[in-house]
């Protein structure tokens, strides 16, 4: 089946600093991948769409230069939250398009902690 | 706008069946989705339905949909301990750049 990974599975960072996540698709080539942002006992909220090559589509009231999305491979996107406050402390959850199939599949997840 | 609806909570006991529930609001979704999500990890698919369809049966996952209620459902037969998580629903318009509106998730407790 498909296969996505992200990395890392949890980082613990300083107010101020900027964490990168990764998401691959390990056994098949994704033209578009997912971000989800999920708070505690919540649903997972998309905060944006990243297609290959090109620049990723926001969701209304997500900043795009808080959260930068780059696609650059079809197996590889990133997410990296840039001068992380306490408030972006939360569950990120990627996820990848199987072209063959009408669905996601969807990563480990990433919990970040910024202190 | 879109609303995707669940219940919080749900317990049974192991070798029941659990009934999980979730109302939409978008009749246009081609595609309805049920995930699974085991504290701490992401989202595991456990199955989807078109929606022309009225049920689809996959071992001990039935889903339900009520198009004119815009009400689906999952039941899982014989419930294990190993089934205890929080449960979504979603909808999608299908495609590979397809985006998915997300329930509200239930909890299901399953109590051996």
């Amino acid at each position: 089946g498909a296969v996505v990974s992200q990395h890392p599975s949890r980082v613990i960072c300083k107010s101020g600093t900027s964490v990168k996540i990764e998401c691959r698709s390990l056994d098949f080539q994704a033209t578009t991948m997912f971000w989800y942002r999920q708070f505690p006992k919540k649903s997972l909220m998309l905060m944006a769409t990243s297609n290959e090559g090109s620049k990723a589509t926001y969701e209304q009231g997500v900043e795009k230069d808080k959260f930068l999305i780059n696609h650059a491979s079809l197996t590889l996107s990133t997410l990296t939250v840039t001068s992380a406050h306490p408030e972006d402390s939360s569950f990120y959850i990627c996820s990848a398009s199987v072209p063959s199939e009408e669905t996601q599949y969807f990563g480990p997840g990433t919990r970040l902690l910024v202190l | 706008g879109e609303d995707v609806e669940q219940s919080l909570f749900l317990s049974v006991r192991e070798g029941d069946s659990s009934v999980i529930n979730c109302t939409y609001t978008d009749s246009s979704s081609t595609y309805l989705y049920w995930y699974k999500q085991e504290p701490g990890a992401g989202l595991q698919l456990l199955t989807y339905i078109f929606s022309n369809m009225d049920m689809k049966q996959d071992q001990r996952l039935t889903v339900l949909l009520n198009k004119k209620d815009k009400h689906l459902s999952l039941r899982i037969a014989d419930t294990q301990t190993g089934d205890s998580a929080i449960y979504f629903c979603a909808e999608g318009d299908g495609g590979a750049t397809n985006k998915l509106i997300f329930g509200t998730g239930t909890l299901l407790a399953v109590q051996p």
